[in-house]
């Protein structure tokens, strides 16, 4: 079973300008996941789909981030314009609710750099 | 106040020996329970979780919950060098796929041979 496909791996940028990510979870997941993880914390979620619906936002600064799933399949993560502050880690998550669990896996993330 | 705490590290522990990480929780509501070891520069894995009180066995390694106290906890046996990375703990909040998922920061966890 592939996992969950994220790109880039890598991008670095420069303040202001804008970057997009790319997600593809695990074939028959409903749940996606967007998560920012700065070096040394625990992963901070941005946003949550289930199916093309979202679910939780609330932490997602909604003035230059947004995120879509189109189709309920693949989703797309976009930053304009990028601060400094937004150097992190950007992950990717799926999960299948099974019995009201729901086991996340996660995509290899994309490392972003902001100068 | 946290929703998700973890003592940060790092826990260095000799090879061989016993590897204890704990996580509480401020949620009494939680349901769900997760651990994932996050190597560095690489994603989190996940490799525990635990649904009900008490122990939860697998290979090495064992978690344990007690709903009473809000405290999840997991033993790593036999550590290896290997086991060495940082074991994020995860809570979630109902049993819906709409539930909130809240992370811990991590304990490092280093395994000296």
């Amino acid at each position: 079973e592939a996992g969950v496909a994220q790109s880039p791996r890598y991008k670095i940028i420069e303040k202001r300008q804008s970057v997009a990510f790319w997600c593809n979870p695990i074939s028959g997941h409903a749940t996606l996941y967007w998560y920012q993880q700065i070096l040394g914390q625990g992963p901070k979620l941005l946003i949550q789909f289930q199916n093309n619906g979202v679910v939780d936002d609330s932490q997602l600064p909604k003035d230059r981030f947004s995120a879509e799933r189109l189709k309920g399949v693949d989703s797309t993560l976009k930053i304009q314009p990028a601060k400094l502050e937004d150097s992190a880690v950007y992950l990717c998550a799926s999960s299948l609710l099974a019995g009201g669990h729901n086991e996340q896996y996660f995509g290899p993330g994309t490392r972003l750099t902001v100068t | 106040q946290k929703e998700v705490e973890q003592n940060s590290g790092p826990l260095s522990v000799p090879e061989g020996a016993i590897a204890s990480l704990n996580c509480t929780y401020s949620d009494r509501g939680s349901q769900s329970f997760f651990w994932y070891r996050q190597y560095s520069g690489k994603s989190p894995e996940l490799i525990m979780f635990i649904y009900s009180n008490g122990d939860k066995e697998d290979g090495r390694f064992t978690a344990q919950l007690n709903k009473a106290s809000q405290y999840v906890s997991l033993l790593i046996r036999d550590s290896q060098p290997s086991d060495s990375a940082t074991y994020l703990c995860a809570v979630q909040g109902g049993y819906s796929s709409a539930s909130k998922i809240i992370f811990g920061s991590g304990t490092r966890l280093s395994i000296r041979p």
